[in-house]
């Protein structure tokens, strides 16, 4: 069965960078995109980006300009900075694992989710 | 603003059968299967249906999907009070290069 198990920091000050971690556990690691996707308190599900096992990535055109997602040290683990962080980037986090074909992409797996507040 | 369009809300009696809607376009729904996830209060999302109509193991046979043109639709039968959920649309859209969701629809079963 895969399990994804997210953490990172919580609470952060405007102008910060935000940085969470998701560890996959079962399955395979490769041949799979992992995502992340988040939801401000209230509000819908807003993707961000994802990434393959070897590095590559896609993200959304609307937050690009301040989003690294990256394949950890450890295999099975990938991370996303957010930089530059104000109160509108308070939502809930979540990590996901992506199913991805030519014209098919669903999220099957998903972290717990990490709240982060943007406050000063 | 979400790149799918879903009513806010829908609510039918215990026992019933009630439809949600998901409205798009040819970038999006149009020329992608959709996905559809239930969000009970106070958890993630679970995937529900993927490829248009397909349930992951352990989805009961309650909860179906379908697609015409540039809609989606997800239909459950015999609602349960445990149903009572956000639930949301996704899709792949060319035109953003994004993934997008519908802004969800919560279902009240009365």
């Amino acid at each position: 069965q895969v399990r994804l198990q997210q953490w990172g920091a919580g609470l952060l000050k405007p102008s910060e960078t935000l940085s969470l971690t998701c560890a996959v556990y079962g399955g395979s690691f490769s041949g799979h995109y992992w995502s992340w996707i988040r939801q401000p308190p209230g509000k819908g599900l807003e993707w961000i980006g994802e990434i393959n096992h070897s590095g590559s990535t896609n993200y959304n055109p609307s937050l690009e300009s301040r989003v690294t997602i990256s394949v950890g040290m450890s295999k099975n683990q990938f991370s996303l900075k957010l930089s530059s962080v104000t109160a509108a980037d308070t939502a809930v986090y979540y990590c996901a694992r992506q199913r991805a074909m030519t014209t098919v992409t669903f999220f099957d797996y998903w972290g717990q989710g990490t709240l982060v507040t943007v406050s000063s | 603003q979400s790149v799918l369009t879903q009513p806010p809300s829908v609510s039918a009696a215990p026992g019933q059968k009630v439809t949600i809607s998901c409205s798009g376009s040819s970038s999006n729904i149009g020329n992608n299967y959709i996905s559809w996830y239930q969000q009970l209060p106070g958890t993630a999302p679970k995937l529900l249906i993927y490829e248009n109509s397909k349930r992951p193991s352990g989805i009961p046979d309650r909860f179906s999907g379908s697609k015409s043109g540039t809609s989606a639709t997800l239909g459950i039968t015999g609602l349960q009070t445990g149903d009572e959920a956000d639930y949301y649309c996704g899709t792949w859209d060319s035109s953003l290069s994004a993934y997008g969701f519908g802004g969800g629809t919560k279902l009240t079963v009365l």
